[in-house]
Order: C-alpha cells, then structure tokens, then sequence
C-alpha cells in the first residue's frame, strides 16, 4: 500500500526555471492538499482540492499552480522559480469532511539557486 | 486567523523520562491532529483528537475542547522519539490545516 507518494524526492534549480512537484495517493482520497515547510517551522498550506476539478488557495499560493484532472493526482506547478521558494514540500491527502486525519508524502526537498 | 502555539520549543531528556508537550489553539476547531517528524523529515501521524484521551503505547494524548488546548505525554521516552512535534487545527471546511511552529524533543541515551 504506497499511500502518498511524491517526486522527486530533491531537486535543485536555477532562479526563473519552472518545474512540476508530482503527488500520487492510491487511498481513493477526495481531499488533497499542498504544504511547504522552511527551515525550523511549521508547515503551511499552498493549495488544496476537494475533488476532480475543483482547487483552492491556501495561506502561501502566490507563485504556485495547481490542477486536479483526476482523483489519484495533483500536481503543484512553479513558474519562474524564486529562491524565496526554497523549501521542503509535502502533498497530503484525506477522506471528506473538515474531521478526517491527513495522510502525509515523504516530501520533496526543492533549493532554487 | 486561528493561531496554534506549542510549548517548549525545546527540550531535552534523559531516555527514559516523562515529558509532556502543550498545544494551545485560539478558536474553536473541528480537527486537530499530532504529527512526529522524524529526523529524516517524515511527518507521522500519532493522533487525530479533536476532544477527548487517546493512547498508543508510550504515547497519549489529550483535548480540552472548551479550553482550547490539547496535550501529548510521551512516557518512558526512548532515542528514537527524537524528532519535531507538530500540532496542527482545523476549523473549515475543506480540512485546512493550520501548523504550529513544533516542539522540538532530544533524548539522550
């Protein structure tokens, strides 16, 4: 059982390259969310989605994109890479409802150099 | 927005101690969940506990709802409990977590 699987696990890139954060879970998961981490905090959520088709900011989405084209994905996308974006990033997923635990990746570790 | 704050922000043990870990949230949530990181980065789900005692081995953990703040003892703690401690709230729909900033836990053999 993968649960929240995430790729790649690192990536290094160059300031103003763009490049797409991959998050699968095989859960049958409605919800599914996009969090960063910076170093020695919290996390905080980028984006989320409640089903196929329907996704919503967070509290950090600016410079961030995100589609939901079907249940098992959904795919954090950055343009024009800054290193303000130098971060760890973790996909999570949960059943319905505002009550259900989340179910974490194991996280991609992105620097923007 | 709702604010978590998590006490201490640090410490130390001697393996085999007690400790307790203090999550105070400023609104009503229908959510709260105790997260470990490991030192390898993964976050592990120890226990969603909105209100109410749950216990999992050495590890418990309690929510006062109407008082706002949640606690989690690790008792008889071991090396591989090092690690961060998150506590994180939600109180909308759609489950959006909201983090504190964690307690970060060493012990010592």
């Amino acid at each position: 059982n993968a649960g929240v699987t995430q790729t790649p696990k690192f990536r290094i890139l160059k300031i103003g390259q763009s490049m797409t954060l991959q998050c699968a879970q095989d859960m049958n998961h409605n919800y599914m969310y996009w969090y960063r981490q910076d170093p020695g905090m919290g996390l905080k959520l980028i984006y989320y989605s409640v089903g196929a088709g329907i996704t919503d900011k967070g509290e950090v989405p600016n410079g961030y994109n995100v589609s939901r084209s079907t249940t098992e994905d959904f795919p954090l996308r950055l343009e024009l890479a800054a290193p303000s974006q130098t971060s760890v990033y973790f996909c999570a997923s949960s059943y319905p409802g505002g009550d259900q635990p989340q179910h974490f990746g194991d996280g991609t570790r992105l620097s923007i150099l | 927005g709702i604010q978590v704050e998590q006490s201490p922000p640090d410490l130390i043990l001697q393996e085999g101690a007690n400790s307790t870990l203090r999550c105070n949230f400023s609104d009503s949530v229908n959510n709260l969940q105790w997260f470990h990181q490991n030192p390898w980065g993964q976050l592990i789900n120890l226990f969603y506990i909105p209100s109410g005692t749950k216990q999992n081995g050495r590890l418990s953990a309690t929510t006062v709802a109407t008082e706002r703040y949640s606690l989690l003892y690790i008792s008889s703690s071991q090396t591989t409990d090092s690690g961060v401690y998150f506590c994180a709230v939600s109180m909308e729909y759609g489950n959006k977590l909201v983090f504190g900033a964690g307690t970060i836990l060493r012990v010592k053999s």
